[in-house]
């Protein structure tokens, strides 16, 4: 049983430049999430999915910021234009719905470094 | 807002004894509760769910929850070293995404 997997572990970047990170689900889990995370600061909420639809966005994710799921399998977020604020860990998570708990599962991150 | 507020540490415990981690919530319709670990520069490994009141135990972990006074611990027995890392405490508020919101972390160290 493989976990969440994330690709690239580490990007760092050039102000303005557009990057796009990968997440992996766990294989059956039909919701995927997308956090990110600052030092200091536990992980906060940026979008999920729903299968392939993506059914939330916090106002945290601007619109340099979008995200796919377009199998409802694997699910990408790219930042365009980045900026030095965007430097964080970007994590992913998955769960399995409807069930009593979900339980989130978390990928090993992306730490961006935008410079 | 539904904010997640955690005792800021750090906490330093000997080798052998009980750490004890709070977490107070403040959305009253929060149903799941969740602890996470996380070590230094790895991302969370969930190691406790709870969601009913009362208490769960799992091997040297026992979470605590109590939804009338919004609040929920981790009890740590037999600190390891190993233990050391930041513990987060999540909520599930139950809303449509139930995405879950983080306190800050309290980071324990285990002296040995």
């Amino acid at each position: 049983d493989t976990g969440v997997s994330q690709n690239p572990r580490h990007k760092i970047t050039k102000r303005g430049q557009n990057v796009t990170f990968r997440c992996d689900p766990i294989s059956e889990h039909n919701r995927l999430y997308w956090y990110r995370q600052t030092l200091g600061q536990g992980p906060e909420f940026l979008t999920y999915f729903q299968n392939e639809a993506q059914l939330e966005k916090s106002r945290l994710l601007s619109d340099r910021f979008s995200a796919e799921r377009p199998k409802g399998s694997f699910s990408t977020l790219e930042i365009q234009r980045t900026e030095q604020g965007d430097s964080a860990m970007y994590l992913c998570a998955s769960s399995l719905t409807p069930s009593v708990d979900n339980e989130q599962f978390f990928g090993p991150g992306t730490r961006l470094t935008v410079l | 807002q539904k904010e997640v507020e955690q005792n800021s540490g750090p906490l330093s415990v000997p080798e052998g004894a009980i750490a004890s981690l709070n977490c107070t919530y403040s959305d009253r319709g929060s149903q799941s509760f969740f602890w996470y670990r996380q070590y230094s520069g790895k991302s969370p490994e969930l190691i406790m769910s709870i969601y009913s009141n009362g208490d769960k135990e799992d091997g040297r972990f026992t979470a605590q929850l109590n939804k009338a006074s919004q609040y929920v611990s981790l009890l740590i027995r037999d600190s390891q070293p190993s233990d050391s890392a930041t513990y987060l405490c999540a909520v599930d508020p139950q809303t449509g995404a139930n995405n879950l919101f983080f306190g800050t972390g309290t980071r324990l160290t285990v002296i040995p």
